[in-house]
């Protein structure tokens, strides 16, 4: 199937820096990808749709101006926790479709990034 | 607003035994379905997509049901095994976006 790479996997930081987590598409182009997080033992929350060449869309009640998201390429969509704080903790997972299916296609997910912020 | 439910949300069985998990979705007006595999601290792997034109798919052990007029899938997991223990989600995409359920926490016990 299809792959998605998400980097890095894991990451610590202090208090107030920024963080930022790639994730590609590696054998197909997407230019829709999607972040979500993951608070322990809850499901996926979509936190944004990220589209190749535009403004990403955010869903209600995320900071767009705290969670950067820039999506350069047709298999590259970054994610930055600008000022990162503790409550900022979690996992973040990307994923993304063969534009080439369209709408309906299969969602390939990344590995995940766990954040830790102290 | 779509709110996608699963049942149970933890299940312990012993090896060998067939199961079956369940998703159910407010808004019928959903473009397909798709059931996630997570292993504890990984991503997701995809195990079945079922299209909204659909009523079932099967791969190896597994077979994911639709019926999309009551809001309900199920995730039938035949003779299962040790390695099939994982939390499993569904998710009801529309457009581009996807909601989650819940997710079902699943243990097989050898």
């Amino acid at each position: 199937g299809a792959v998605v790479s998400q980097h890095p996997s894991w990451v610590i930081c202090k208090s107030g820096t920024s963080v930022k987590i790639e994730c590609r598409s590696l054998d197909f182009q997407a230019t829709t990808m999607f972040w979500y997080r993951q608070f322990p033992k809850q499901s996926l929350m979509l936190m944004a749709t990220s589209n190749e060449g535009s403004k990403a869309t955010y869903e209600q009640g995320v900071e767009k101006d705290k969670f950067l998201i820039n999506h350069a390429s047709l298999t590259l969509s970054t994610l930055t926790v600008t000022s990162a704080h503790p409550e900022d903790s979690s996992f973040y997972i990307c994923s993304a479709r063969d534009q080439a299916s369209g709408a309906t296609g299969e969602l390939f997910f990344g590995e995940g990034s766990r954040l830790t912020v102290l | 607003k779509q709110e996608v439910t699963q049942i149970p949300a933890a299940l312990s069985v012993p090896e060998g035994e067939n199961l079956v998990l369940n998703c159910s979705f407010t808004d019928s007006a959903i473009y397909n379905l798709q059931w996630f595999r997570q292993d504890p601290g990984k991503g997701l792997t995809s195990l079945l997509l079922i299209q909204s034109s659909q009523r079932e798919q099967t791969s190896g052990r597994l077979n994911a049901s639709l019926d999309k007029s009551s809001g309900r899938s199920t995730l039938y997991i035949a003779a299962s095994q040790p390695g099939d223990s994982a939390t499993y989600l569904c998710a009801v995409g529309r457009g581009y976006k996807y909601i989650f359920g819940t997710g079902t926490r699943l243990k097989v016990l050898a």
